[in-house]
């Protein structure tokens, strides 16, 4: 099973300002299935990238993906108020599919 | 528009089964398979299973084999989760959602199912 860590476990930041999560996998993901995933209280995930830098439709320009191999990275440019949420990433090329356990957005 | 609707909040005892139900629209539904995740509260998502768009099989997790199984009814364009020989720490929201090429896209409401004597 892929372990997928994400990094870090809070993030206390203010609006305007840049975010950046990471998430390490255990072994070697292939860049086309690790995907990053919004989540609000009392919400479902929200799809925001796909194949690592893929924005899904709807999803924002400040919001971007990097990485390949082990390594991840999601960035918001630039923290809007409805940002402050759950992110988690998602890798789909190993089974079972597994998720990071999350790092949590909050207003600082 | 693409909508996942699921079935309502279950209360159900130990050793008992459930079975979630999420009702596709506004897309073919044999052209995606659904994935089925699982969060217990104020915890992270876990994946279950996935059963294929294009024939219906079944993927599951290795924690789940022999309790779970997904299903389909193409006519009306839902998709079934039945969990069996439930424990408290099964107590969670059970999500449904679209897949294709290993990409979840679209996600339903989420299910509450808890688990208690």
């Amino acid at each position: 099973e892929i372990v997928l860590t994400q990094s870090p476990g809070t993030l206390s930041l203010s609006p305007g300002e840049r975010a950046t999560l990471f998430c390490r996998a255990s072994q070697s993901v292939s860049s086309s299935f690790l995907a990053w995933y919004q989540q609000k209280p009392g919400q479902a995930p929200r799809l925001l990238i796909f194949g690592t830098s893929n924005r899904a439709t709807g999803i924002p320009d400040r919001f971007s993906g990097s990485g390949s191999g082990t390594d991840f990275t999601l960035t918001i440019s630039r923290l809007e108020p409805e940002d402050f949420a759950v992110y988690y990433c998602q890798q789909s090329g190993g089974s079972p599919r597994t998720f990071g356990q999350g790092t949590k957005v909050e207003t600082k | 528009q693409v909508q996942l609707v699921q079935s309502g909040v279950e209360v159900k005892k130990p050793g008992a089964s459930v079975k979630v139900s999420c009702k596709a629209s506004g897309y073919t539904f044999t052209s995606y398979g659904i994935s089925w995740v699982r969060q217990v509260p104020g915890q992270g998502l876990e994946w279950m299973g996935w059963l294929s768009g294009y024939n219906g099989d079944p993927n599951y997790a290795q924690k789940f084999q022999g309790r779970v199984t997904m299903t389909r009814e193409i006519s009306t364009s839902t998709a079934y989760m039945e969990l069996r020989s439930l424990r408290s720490d099964d107590t969670a929201v059970y999500y449904c959602a679209r897949e294709i090429m290993a990409i979840i896209d679209y996600w339903g409401q989420g299910t509450l199912v808890t688990v208690s004597s």
